[in-house]
């Protein structure tokens, strides 16, 4: 089944304690990217990458961190998160010639306290 | 003007009723546009994709007036599974896959 898996679903954390959420798409799509959705401001691109080792900042990359290593992987890193960064992330993924028609993974809903 | 704009709703549409929602954009060199569908807390979902003046799938319709810069999306014969938000997206000119995503239009489909 094709699909954007992303781990943890959830995660309660502490301010300045790293984590990495991981992604993980099974499609061999080039196109990768984060997202963070909160209420009213819709949904805001943190990073995405074009193929691997070749990524560029979307609108609100302050404080994060990506990598692109192999062409599945595309893991968020948070290396000292703060309660602004409570949110829910989408990962997602696209393939060259429809880069525009994401496919979306479930989410993670982050809290940080 | 916002990059893309739309009205949050809700919509309050009985079964079987026709609903149309708009989305303006400020980039008139946009040249594709995008309808996902968002059901609470889940990711988002294409819905259609509008390359030229227009896109058909069933009971939704997506339509684009370049001049006016909106477009809209057309749903008939509402049924409570389309209950959802609908999100417009347009992306950004000059390469990369920058998107911009609307706040989104709500939409509950009632009995």
């Amino acid at each position: 089944e094709a699909q954007v898996t992303q781990n943890p679903r959830y995660l309660i954390t502490v301010t300045g304690k790293k984590l990495t959420v991981t992604c993980s798409q099974n499609m061999n799509h080039e196109y990768m990217s984060w997202y963070r959705q909160d209420p009213g401001l819709g949904l805001r691109q943190i990073y995405y990458s074009m193929n691997v080792e070749v990524t560029d900042k979307g609108d609100v990359p302050e404080g994060y961190k990506v990598s692109r290593k192999e062409k599945r992987n595309f893991p968020l890193i948070l290396e000292s998160p703060s309660p602004n960064q409570t949110s829910l992330y989408f990962c997602a993924s696209s393939s060259l010639g429809h880069r525009y028609e994401q496919y979306f993974g479930p989410g993670t809903r982050l809290t940080v306290t | 003007r916002k990059e893309v704009e739309q009205d949050p709703g809700p919509f309050n549409v009985p079964e079987g009723a026709t609903v149309a929602f708009n989305c303006t954009y400020s980039n008139s060199a946009s040249q594709s546009f995008f309808w996902y569908r968002q059901d609470c807390r889940k990711e988002p979902k294409l819905l259609m994709s509008v390359y030229s003046s227009g896109n058909e799938d069933g009971r939704f319709t997506a339509q684009l007036n370049r001049a006016s810069q909106y477009i809209s999306l057309l749903i008939r014969d509402s049924k409570l599974s389309d209950s959802a938000t609908y999100l417009c997206v347009v992306p950004r000119t000059g390469g990369g896959n920058k998107l911009t995503f609307g706040t989104g239009t709500q939409l509950k489909v009632e009995l």
